[in-house]
């Protein structure tokens, strides 16, 4: 098992375009956590998926970002008409259910908007 | 509201030497609470966890609920250590990691 993967590394796009990113859990886990870094910060909490059911989002989710898990393996997230604060790295994380697992990363994707 | 505060940006001691990450917390609750270690060119990686209460590469961190802190301690540095460490709590029974702003450890030889 690689562990948690993610893709791509990193996207570089103009403001205004839409990019969509892909995350590989570890395969028996099935809650799947987005994160969202930028420079200086520690991990910010966007939203959480156990199985296909998306459980809870945070208000930094606007409504121009958008999650999906369509069958419980894999989660795309997806930002629509990107500005220049969502350049930041996105963190991708699974665990186990079950009371407070432990959460395994992924390396992250790095968006670069210009 | 929760909230994670790690007071020092920037940590510098020279091996040998004991370290003292500072963690503090705020949370209406009995949150869990986590050390996360994020070593040059690697991704995010589970340190500790409080309820474990087990010592991971020579780190050990105790919660005190009076202070509401949650700091991580080794008594004697190695180089290995320099890292970047993120303390983050969970609300029990709660998914989402909260977390501080880091701290980076620098061990000088």
């Amino acid at each position: 098992d690689t562990g948690v993967s993610q893709n791509p590394r990193h996207k570089i796009t103009k403001r205004g375009q839409n990019v969509t990113f892909r995350c590989d859990p570890i395969s028996e886990h099935n809650r799947l956590y987005w994160y969202r870094q930028t420079l200086g910060q520690g991990p910010e909490f966007l939203t959480y998926f156990q199985n296909e059911a998306q459980l809870e989002k945070s208000r930094l989710l606007s409504d121009r970002f958008s999650a999906e898990r369509p069958k419980g393996s894999f989660s795309t997230l997806e930002i629509q008409r990107t500005e220049q604060g969502d350049s930041a790295m996105y963190l991708c994380a699974s665990s186990r259910a079950g009371g407070n697992q432990p959460q395994h990363f992924g390396d992250g994707t790095r968006l670069s908007i210009l | 509201a929760q909230r994670v505060t790690q007071p020092e940006k920037l940590l510098s001691v020279f091996k040998g030497a004991p370290v003292e990450l500072k963690c503090n917390y705020s949370y209406s609750g009995s949150p869990e609470l986590f050390w996360y270690v994020q070593y040059s060119r690697q991704r995010l990686q589970l340190l500790l966890r409080h309820i474990s209460r087990e010592s991971i590469k020579g780190f050990t961190a105790d919660l005190n609920k009076g202070e509401t802190s949650f700091h991580l301690k080794k008594p004697f540095a190695q180089e290995e250590d320099s890292a970047m460490y993120y303390c983050a709590l969970s609300g029990r029974g709660a998914q989402k990691l909260v977390f501080g702003q880091g701290t980076r450890l620098t061990i000088n030889p």
